[in-house]
């Protein structure tokens, strides 16, 4: 069975410092991997999604990298902004399923 | 777009009454999730439909809960009769259907349900 572990649970860093949140997964054999963000009492908004046979993505600040192999993938968060603070969720898809498997996330707060 | 729609957004009810959640999903989208979240468990696939078939319903706990998509554009998730340990908020999302290695999922705003 599939198990997505996120670490550090939570995060407080200062305004402008680059981070690096965690992801790791216990079945290499998987389609994708997604990171999503969840603002308080909202839904979750897609980041990044890196298919099997990649090894990152970027968007604007952020960049996702994955290793397959070690069943791990990091997040990067550049120079990082108060307007950054929310939830971040890793989740895995596999076995030709649409089947999402979640990280209980990390809670990033950057203060100003 | 108006993105994924879910009502109520904000549920409270009794143990032992019957609850039903609402999902529209984006238009054209042919694949639609319910998930569970809680604190303690985290965000849990209940099932998913392709084309308003049941794929995976291997996440529903237990027969209170039944899942429908009678047509492309409209969903539900039941509970009855609806306990305590229930409440959590439920969100729905949906898929282009472009396959597992390419889309992402569109989810919802949540159904916030209380079970007293």
């Amino acid at each position: 069975k599939q198990e997505v572990t996120q670490i550090p649970a939570a995060l407080s860093v200062p305004e402008g410092e680059n981070l690096v949140l965690n992801c790791s997964f216990t079945d290499s054999a998987i389609y994708n991997l997604q990171w999503f963000r969840q603002d308080p009492g909202k839904g979750l908004t897609s980041l990044l999604l890196i298919q099997s046979s990649q090894r990152e993505q970027t968007s604007g600040r952020l960049n996702a990298s994955l290793d397959k192999s070690s069943g791990r993938s990091t997040l990067y968060i550049a120079a990082s902004q108060p307007g950054d603070s929310a939830t971040y969720l890793c989740a895995v898809t596999q076995g030709g399923s649409e089947k999402l498997v979640f990280g209980k996330g990390t809670k990033l707060t950057v203060n100003p | 777009d108006a993105g994924v729609i879910q009502s109520p957004r904000h549920e409270v009810t009794e143990m032992g009454q019957e609850v039903t959640l609402r999902c529209k999903p984006i238009s054209g989208h042919n694949s639609l999730f319910w998930y569970r979240q809680t604190m303690m468990r985290g965000l849990e696939l209940l099932i998913y439909f392709n084309n308003n078939v049941p794929i995976d319903d291997s996440g529903m706990p237990e027969d209170r809960f039944s899942a429908k998509m009678p047509n492309a554009s409209f969903s539900t998730l039941k509970i009855q009769p609806s306990e305590p340990r229930d409440s959590a908020v439920y969100f729905c999302a949906s898929t282009g259907g472009r396959g597992a290695f390419t889309d992402t999922q569109y989810f919802g705003p949540g159904t916030r349900l209380t079970v007293l």
